[in-house]
């Protein structure tokens, strides 16, 4: 079973400046990865998709990049400000319909 | 809104009651699911809906029984909950191809907050 992890679990950093977000997968055979974003007793909300054959997306400020071969994923964030403060979640599908979420990283992001 | 609605926001009941869980998606998908989130856990993946068929049931106790009556709505009927099933209730859907898999986003709704007393 593919097992997600995300480092660190907690992230505090000061208005402006430019973070990188960790999540690392076990099963390299994935179909794709998303990123997302989760507000306090709010759902999900999805960020970016990175498919197998792809190896980064871009949406604003966001950077996503994906390395199968080693299992790993990054969110580039740059320029951070107070409204990025959230829960990012990433997760994998293998087969394309079940999806393996990590555990989150929260981030804080400081006026 | 994200295109998917979940009702009720936030839900208390006894071990013995029965209740249930509503979701609608206005987004034209043809995969729905179901997910528990619960504390310093990752997202638990319950039931998968594709065409309105189940196609996925992840060792789900029988007391969470799901009913998806159409292609648009999704229900997750509970019945003599145990405490340690308080969590929040994610819906979220999808569009699928024919092989049932996915290359685009998934959408949640807010959630159904559950407290079993």
């Amino acid at each position: 079973k593919q097992e997600v992890t995300q480092i660190p679990a907690a992230l505090s950093v000061p208005e402006g400046e430019n973070l990188v977000l960790n999540c690392s997968f076990t099963d390299s055979a994935i179909y794709n990865l998303q990123w997302f974003r989760q507000d306090p007793g709010k759902g999900l909300t999805s960020l970016l998709l990175i498919q197998s054959s792809q190896r980064e997306q871009t949406s604003g400020r966001l950077n996503a990049s994906l390395d199968k071969s080693s299992g790993r994923s990054t969110l580039y964030i740059a320029a951070s400000q107070p409204g990025d403060s959230a829960t990012y979640l990433c997760a994998t599908s293998n087969t394309g319909n079940q999806f393996y979420f990590g555990t989150g990283t929260s981030l804080t992001v400081i006026p | 809104e994200t295109g998917v609605t979940q009702t009720p926001r936030h839900l208390v009941m006894g071990m013995t009651n029965k209740k249930s869980l509503k979701c609608e998606q206005h987004l034209g998908h043809n995969a729905m699911y179901w997910y528990k989130q619960s504390a310093k856990k990752p997202l638990e993946l319950m039931f998968v809906y594709n065409f309105k068929e189940q196609t996925e049931n992840n060792s789900v106790p029988s007391r969470f029984s799901p009913e998806c009556p159409n292609s648009s709505h999704l229900f997750l009927h509970l019945h003599t909950l145990q405490p340690e099933d308080s969590a929040l209730y994610l819906c979220a859907s999808s569009q699928v191809d024919r092989g049932r898999r996915t290359n685009e986003k998934l959408f949640f709704g807010s959630g159904t907050q559950l407290s079993v007393l």
